[in-house]
């Protein structure tokens, strides 16, 4: 299985402030189709999980521009470019190239 | 409008049984990869299986030979049944639908199953 492996586990920001999470997968996320299926989700406290990023950079609708993802091969990463208040949540990178589709651990943002 | 609406959960004792429904609309089940994935209290995301092609799935090592998804095409939905349920099985159970993006697009709301004696 491929084992997602997030940085840091907990993040403290600052309100306008930059924020970054790592995520590193143990192999790499290399579809058959040629497509690398990492994704990026967040939660709020109380709500179901929410789609932000998908195969690594692109947006999903309706997220923030001040979401943005990058990488390749093993080492991924989800910036935002100035924390808001309601960016508080846990965050999850997720691999979907390979069977069993596996999770991070979950980054937790707080203000 | 895509839509998952789970339902079923319940309190069961250890070694129980139980069934979960997926309700869909805006898509159908039979043509798209619909996931299950819980959340143990207070813990992360575990993905358990994907049913995609109207048929085919794909079980994660924790659940496979315990847990069966199905579907019922003229109600659009998906079941999850859950047999030899374990105290470690307690956790918000969601559906979740993934289309070309290779991701989680929509989520439903979840539906609490707890195992306990």
């Amino acid at each position: 299985d491929i084992v997602m492996t997030q940085t840091p586990l907990s993040s403290p920001v600052t309100l306008g402030q930059p924020a970054s999470i790592s995520c590193k997968s143990s192999q790499r996320l290399v579809h058959d189709s040629g497509n690398t299926y990492l994704s990026w989700l967040q939660q709020r406290p109380g709500q179901p999980p929410r789609l932000l990023i998908y195969k690594i950079s692109n947006r999903f609708s309706g997220v923030p521009d001040r979401f943005s993802g990058s990488g390749a091969g093993t080492d991924f990463t989800l910036r935002i470019s100035r924390v808001e208040a309601e960016d508080v949540g846990v965050y999850y990178c997720m691999q979907s190239a390979q069977f069993p589709w596996t999770f991070g651990q979950g980054t937790k943002v707080e203000i | 409008e895509v839509q998952l609406v789970e339902s079923g959960g319940d309190l069961i004792q250890p070694g129980g049984s139980l069934r979960l429904s997926c309700a869909a609309s805006g898509f159908s089940v039979s043509n798209t990869y619909v996931s299950w994935v819980r959340q143990a209290p207070r813990k992360g995301l575990e993905w358990l299986l994907v049913f995609f092609n109207g048929g085919s799935t794909f079980y994660a090592d924790s659940v496979k030979g315990r847990f069966t998804v199905s579907s019922d095409t003229s109600k659009n939905t998906l079941y999850l049944q859950m047999n030899n349920l374990r105290a470690e099985d307690t956790a918000l159970y969601y559906c979740a639908l993934s289309t070309v993006t290779g991701a989680f697009d929509n989520w439903g709301l979840g539906t609490l199953v707890t195992v306990s004696s």
